[in-house]
This record gives C-alpha cells, structure tokens and sequence, in this order.
C-alpha cells in the first residue's frame, strides 16, 4: 500500500538536542510538507519542497531545518534553537497531477523534558 | 496573511442531533478543501469545492461554498459516536499549486 511513513512516533529530548524526524513516502508525490499541530491551534506549516534539492520557509521555520535529497524523504530537524518544540509534527505530500490533496504521516510527537 | 477563520473551537452534542462548522476568509478563495482527524489520528482528506454555491454531499455530511468564494460549511446530520474529531478546513488561494492555509479546526465530541 502507498503511503507516508513517519518515524518515530513519539520522541522525547532534552532542552538543548537537536533531533531529526523522517519522512518517507512511496506515492510518487513531488510535494512534501511538515506541519505543526498544537491544541487548538490547527495546523501550522513549517516548511515545504515542491521538487527534489529545493525547499521553501513555511509560516514557522525558525528553530527548523530540512532536506531534500531524494523525492521519497523529506526529514525534519528540530533544532535546539526552536524555544518550543514539544507538539505534534504532522508530514504530508501532494502530488501535482489531478487534486490539491494532501495524504499525511500518522505523526511524531515530540516531548522536550 | 491569509487567514482562515473557522467557528466554533469546540461543539458538544448529544447523539442524533445536527452539528454544523463554518470558515471564513476575508479574501477569495480558489478552492476550500476538509479534513477530519480522529482522536489520537492524523488529518484525512474529506471533500473539495472549487465553484461558487456548490453544494456536495456524503451520506449525512453536506458541504457547502459560498456564492462569493470566500466561507463554507461543513454541516453533519444525526450525528453518531463515529463522528468524533476534529474537523478543519483548509483554503486554497493559488490554483492547483497553492498551499493549503488551514483553519484551526471545530473538535466535535457526541454523548451517547
């Protein structure tokens, strides 16, 4: 079954670690995304790649990074600099053909002691 | 920015009566696109609308799109204990190629 692969469920560090979620997929989806979901506040986006080797800034990217080096894997790292990190990191894709629909990852949830 | 506003945060009912969630823009939208996610669960694609007045249905679900493109609705009949989650809704501004701005979503419990 195609799909998005998000690993690990649930992480937890301590302040000052950077940690490193991934995401692979094997739909074919040229699009990748990573949000943030936090109670009641929906989804934020973080960042995002249209094409393999190029990313854009999301509403949110400070205190992120990602990479692009290969169409299936879009992983995200949580830097220590991001002053807030515990939430629910959500990774989705797209792809260009047909609808502007989003498939998403069961999603990481990390919690920083 | 864009923004999408949607109403209620939460909604409470009792098993068998009506839920309704709205979002609003303040400027047009290209297409507007819901999603449900389950407790505990990730957010899953429901419907898309993209023409004015359009109107689309799912057994008990009805989804509308405003005459001017820019709220929606998302309306559930008799609602059911399957029914729990969050609901979002996501508007589009950029054509197929757009990001998706989402709303911060209604959290809908039934009482048996």
């Amino acid at each position: 079954d195609g799909g998005i692969t998000q690993s690990p469920k649930y992480l937890f560090r301590k302040e000052g670690q950077n940690v490193t979620l991934s995401c692979e997929q094997n739909l074919n989806h040229d699009a990748m995304y990573w949000y943030r979901q936090d109670p009641g506040q929906g989804l934020r986006l973080i960042y995002y790649s249209q094409i393999v080797n190029d990313f854009q800034k999301g509403d949110i990217a400070e205190g992120y990074s990602v990479s692009r080096e290969k169409k299936e894997s879009f992983p995200l790292t949580v830097t220590s600099a991001q002053k807030n990190p515990t939430a629910f990191y959500l990774c989705a894709s797209k792809g260009f053909a047909g609808a502007n629909v989003l498939t998403f990852g069961a999603g990481s949830r990390l919690t920083v002691l | 920015g864009q923004q999408v506003m949607q109403i209620p945060q939460y909604q409470h009912v009792q098993e068998g009566e009506d839920f309704t969630t709205y979002c609003n823009s303040s400027t047009t939208l290209s297409n507007i696109q819901w999603y449900k996610q389950r407790p505990g669960g990730h957010p899953v694609f429901l419907i898309q609308l993209v023409k004015s007045g359009e109107v689309k249905k799912q057994k008990r679900l009805t989804f509308q799109f405003g005459e001017a493109k820019k709220n929606s609705s998302l309306h559930i009949t008799a609602t059911q204990t399957t029914d729990v989650g969050t609901y979002f809704c996501a508007g589009n501004y950029g054509g197929s190629q757009g990001n998706l701005i989402f709303g911060k979503g209604t959290k809908l419990s039934v009482k048996p």
